[in-house]
C-alpha cells in the first residue's frame, strides 16, 4: 500500500491568516498517461463525515470556497486555506487512489 | 440531493458476525461505485472495501480479505457488508461512501456511519 503521510499533525492559525497542510505519498500517484495526480482533500468537522474538497490534486470539488486550494505533484502535495475562517475548524486528510485507497493520518486546524 | 443511510451496527462479540446496510437516494445508483469507510472515532480514516456499479469489480483491505463481504442490491439502491470473525480492532464507525463519476477513486458523498463495537 501507498502510505500517506501528512504535517503537521494539528496547527493554529489566526482568523485571515493562511493554513498550509502538507501530503507526501510512499510512491508517485502521478498517472503518466493521462498527467494526473491521484490524490484528493477532505474536510471532516466535528461530529460529520469527511466531505470531499478537491480531487486530481487541485481541481476543487462543487460548492467548495475559492480560499480552498490543491497543489503539488508525484509525492508532494499541500492544500492551502488562504485566509482561514472561523468554519474552516476541522481536520483535514488527504487520499491517494493511484492504488488501493489510503489516507493520511489528518491535520487538525484551529483557530489561535 | 444525495443521501446515504447506513445501518445494521450494534455491540457484537468477538467472532460473531454483522451486516451493514446503506440505503442510497438522490442518484443513479447502478452507474457508481460504492465503498465502505471506517474511522475508529477519535482517529483516520480506513478503506474497506469497495464496489463497482455493475459489481463487476470488488475489492478489499488487506486487514479485512477473507472475512468482509461487499454486495450491492441495485434494485434497492442497497449497498452491504457482511462481516464475520469479527476482532475487536474492527470496532469503529463505518462510513457508505459514494464513489466519483469516473469511477477514479475518490468518494463525493458520505452516509453519517453506523457504529460497530466488537468486545465480550
Amino acid at each position: 500500500d501507498i502510505v500517506m503521510t501528512q504535517s503537521p499533525d494539528s496547527l493554529a492559525v489566526s482568523l485571515g491568516e493562511r493554513a498550509t497542510i502538507n501530503c507526501k505519498s510512499s510512491q508517485s500517484v502521478l498517472y503518466s498517461s493521462n498527467n494526473k495526480n491521484y490524490l484528493t482533500w477532505y474536510q471532516q468537522k466535528p461530529g460529520q463525515p469527511p466531505k470531499l474538497l478537491i480531487y486530481w490534486a487541485s481541481t476543487r470539488a462543487s460548492g467548495v470556497p475559492d480560499r480552498f486550494s490543491g497543489s503539488g505533484s508525484g509525492t508532494d502535495f499541500t492544500l492551502t486555506i488562504s485566509s482561514l475562517q472561523a468554519e474552516d475548524v476541522a481536520v483535514y486528510y488527504c487520499q491517494q487512489y493511484y492504488t488501493t485507497p489510503t489516507f493520511g493520518q489528518g491535520t487538525k486546524v484551529e483557530i489561535k | 440531493e444525495v443521501q446515504l443511510v447506513e445501518s445494521g451496527g450494534g455491540l457484537v462479540q468477538p467472532g460473531r458476525s454483522l451486516r451493514l446496510s446503506c440505503a442510497a437516494s438522490g442518484f443513479n445508483f447502478d452507474d457508481y461505485g460504492m465503498h465502505w469507510v471506517r474511522q475508529v472515532p477519535g482517529k483516520g480514516l480506513e478503506w474497506v472495501s469497495g464496489i463497482r456499479g455493475n459489481s463487476g469489480g470488488i475489492g478489499y483491505a488487506v486487514s479485512v480479505k477473507g472475512r468482509f463481504t461487499i454486495s450491492r442490491d441495485n434494485a434497492k439502491n442497497s449497498l452491504y457488508l457482511q462481516m464475520n470473525s469479527l476482532r475487536a480492532e474492527d470496532t469503529a464507525l463505518y462510513y457508505c461512501a459514494k464513489g466519483d463519476s469516473t469511477s477514479s477513486g475518490w468518494f463525493d458523498a458520505w452516509g453519517q456511519g453506523t457504529l460497530v463495537t466488537v468486545s465480550s
